[in-house]
Order: structure tokens, then C-alpha cells, then sequence
């Protein structure tokens, strides 16, 4: 089965450091979307790619965190500096747009900033 | 996108048909109804999808009313491996996926 890979599986850094998550899509597909999850308020969309392009990134506190795809393999979520309430799980899905299937979700990013 | 209301939490017990209701009465006409679960510590996964008509695949039934205000996932054989947080999504089909709070299924032996 193809699948969404995203890495690191789990990431604990200080309070201060830049943090990078990386995320391959299923080859093919042309969509992507970075979501963050806590206990409290739940899984959060913080931006998506259509064809490479950003789409929408209302969800993300722009001042720490960025987002890229610097080709269709690869998407980046960074956090600079990190701070103990980014702490959360992070996933990546990918998908095709049109094709009336669903997004296919990676495992996450546990992130814990201490 | 159409917003959604989903019980909190059910309990199924295990082996029998697992039912689980989603009200959508804001649905617009090229909307189209579609369902993920969460087991815990995993990343979402799609269920199924449909638009107006009932759909089936390997995993479950979906089943929308005929003025499609409202939906309902049935899980036929309920194991304890479907214990999971259920959400049930409308949107168009090149859109964006928000979640809400979901349903919190859990499997009884």
C-alpha cells in the first residue's frame, strides 16, 4: 500500500530550537495538508498545497511556523523558535484533488518542547 | 463547509452492527458527505464517501437520507479493532478536510 511517510516519528527539543518536520506524499498525488493535534483542541488544519503551491496557511501562527514544499516529494513544516505549546502531534496527508477519494494521513510527528 | 453534529461517544458491543448518526442539515447541493476514524496514536483514515445515493465498500455502509440532512455509518460486524474516533466531514470533493470533535466509538466484548 502507498503511503504518506513522514519524519521524525518523535522529536523532543528546548524551548528556543528550530524544529523541522519533513513529509513525503504518495507520489502522484497533488495535495497536501500539515494538521496539528492536542487533547485540547483537537486535530487543527495549519496549511495545504495544491500543486506545490500554498493554498491556505490561516491556521498557522505565521510568526514561528512556515511551511514548504520545495518539490512534490517533499513538504516541510518548521517551528522557529519552538515553544512549550507547540508540543502536539503533527501530521501530514496527501491526496489527489478531484478524485473524489479521500486524503491518506502519515503516522504523525510526536513534537515535545520542553 | 457544511458544519456537522455527532454524538460524543457510543458504545457497540462486539459483533454486532455499529451504528453511527451524523447530522448535516446545512449540506449544500455539491457537497459531499464523508467519513475518517482515528485509532488511537494513529493519523486519521478514510472511510468512505458518498453524495445522494447509499455506498458500500470493504470497510462499511454509508447511508444518506433522501433530502440529505443527515447520515449514518454502519460498521456491520463491529470488532474491537474498530474502537476509534469517528468524524463524519461534509465538504466538496477539492476541498479542504476540517474535523470536528468526531464520535468515540468503543467496541465491548
Amino acid at each position: 500500500d502507498a503511503r504518506v511517510t513522514q519524519t521524525p516519528r518523535d522529536k523532543v527539543t528546548e524551548m528556543g530550537q528550530e524544529v523541522t518536520m519533513r513529509c513525503q506524499p504518495i507520489l502522484g498525488h497533488n495535495t497536501v495538508f500539515w494538521y496539528r493535534q492536542t487533547m485540547m483542541q483537537g486535530l487543527e488544519l495549519l496549511a495545504y498545497f495544491r500543486n506545490r503551491a500554498p493554498l491556505d496557511d490561516s491556521g498557522m501562527p505565521k510568526d514561528r511556523f512556515s511551511a514548504e514544499m520545495p518539490d512534490a516529494t517533499l513538504a516541510t513544516l518548521k517551528i522557529q523558535p519552538s515553544e512549550p505549546r507547540d508540543s502536539a502531534v503533527y501530521f501530514c496527508a496527501s491526496g489527489l484533488t478531484g478524485g473524489g477519494y479521500g486524503y491518506t494521513f502519515g503516522s504523525g510527528t510526536r513534537l515535545t518542547v520542553v | 463547509d457544511a458544519k456537522t453534529t455527532q454524538p460524543t461517544s457510543m458504545d457497540c458491543a462486539e459483533g454486532r452492527a455499529a451504528n453511527l448518526p451524523c447530522n448535516h442539515s446545512t449540506i449544500s447541493g455539491n457537497e459531499y458527505v464523508y467519513w475518517y476514524r482515528q485509532i488511537h496514536s494513529q493519523g486519521p483514515q478514510y472511510i468512505i464517501h458518498g453524495l445522494k445515493n447509499n455506498e458500500t465498500n470493504e470497510m462499511a455502509s454509508l447511508i444518506i437520507t433522501e433530502d440529505r440532512k443527515s447520515s449514518t455509518l454502519i460498521l456491520p460486524h463491529a470488532t474491537l479493532r474498530d474502537t476509534a474516533v469517528y468524524y463524519c466531514i461534509v465538504r466538496v470533493t477539492y476541498d479542504k478536510v476540517i474535523f470536528g470533535p468526531g464520535t468515540s466509538l468503543s467496541v465491548i466484548p
